[in-house]
């Protein structure tokens, strides 16, 4: 199976600030990604696929990049609605792994 | 507008057994590949299964293979997820999820999810 390895696993930032998290992929999935972002106590919502094409409905403010084993998803500055958790998932293959995530909170 | 509802959760011994569904509505069902999704508390996200738009193609974590099964029922937009010899690592919010273009893509939209505890 492919492992996705989430990083940072927190991350601790100001409204307005540019945040960046990273995805690893064990081994290359093209641009097959996707990211979703997670209230607490609702399902996850989808922000980016194929790596950098952007969700409909989604802020501009937030991007995607990357390709083979190497991702990020940017938040070009940090909203008061952005703080949750953001999770990474390969669909390379039918076993579509998630990242462990990355909880976004308020410094 | 496309909507996933899932029921069937509960409290449960260890070694018992359950069955969640799962009710489409809003797109054509029998077009879609459908998927399990868990979420143990205070945890991450885990794929649990996938079924394609036809059976014909049935994928398991290894977590659960050989305890769960998942089926389809396309002539009434619904989803299942058999679940066995449950344990106490599988206690977590289990969502029904939809392939968002048919086969092999990211998943869009999930349903509200249904919380499975196992306890004695």
């Amino acid at each position: 199976d492919i492992q996705m390895t989430q990083s940072p696993s927190t991350l601790s930032a100001s409204v307005g600030d540019r945040v960046t998290i990273t995805c690893r992929a064990s081994q290359s999935i093209s641009t097959w990604l996707a990211w979703y972002q997670q209230k607490p106590g609702k399902a996850p919502k989808v922000l980016i696929y194929d790596a950098s094409s952007l969700e409909s409905g989604v802020p501009s403010r937030f991007s995607g990049s990357g390709s083979g084993t190497e991702f990020t998803l940017t938040i070009s500055s940090l909203q008061p609605d952005d703080f949750a958790t953001y999770y990474c998932q390969q669909y390379n293959t039918y076993s579509r792994t998630f990242g462990q995530g990355t909880k976004v909170e308020i410094k | 507008e496309v909507h996933l509802v899932e029921s069937g959760g509960g409290l449960v011994k260890p070694g018992g057994s359950l069955r969640l569904s799962c009710a489409a509505s809003g797109f054509t069902f029998s077009s879609f590949t459908m998927i399990w999704v868990r979420q143990a508390p205070g945890k991450g996200l885990e794929w649990v299964s996938s079924i394609t738009r036809d059976d014909s193609y049935i994928y398991y974590a290894d977590s659960v293979k050989g305890r769960f099964t998942i089926s389809r029922d396309n002539a009434k937009n619904s989803l299942y997820l058999q679940m066995s010899s449950l344990r106490a690592e599988d206690t977590a919010v289990y969502y029904c999820a939809r392939d968002s273009k048919g086969a092999l893509n990211w998943f869009d939209p999930w349903g509200q999810g249904t919380l499975v505890t196992v306890s004695s």
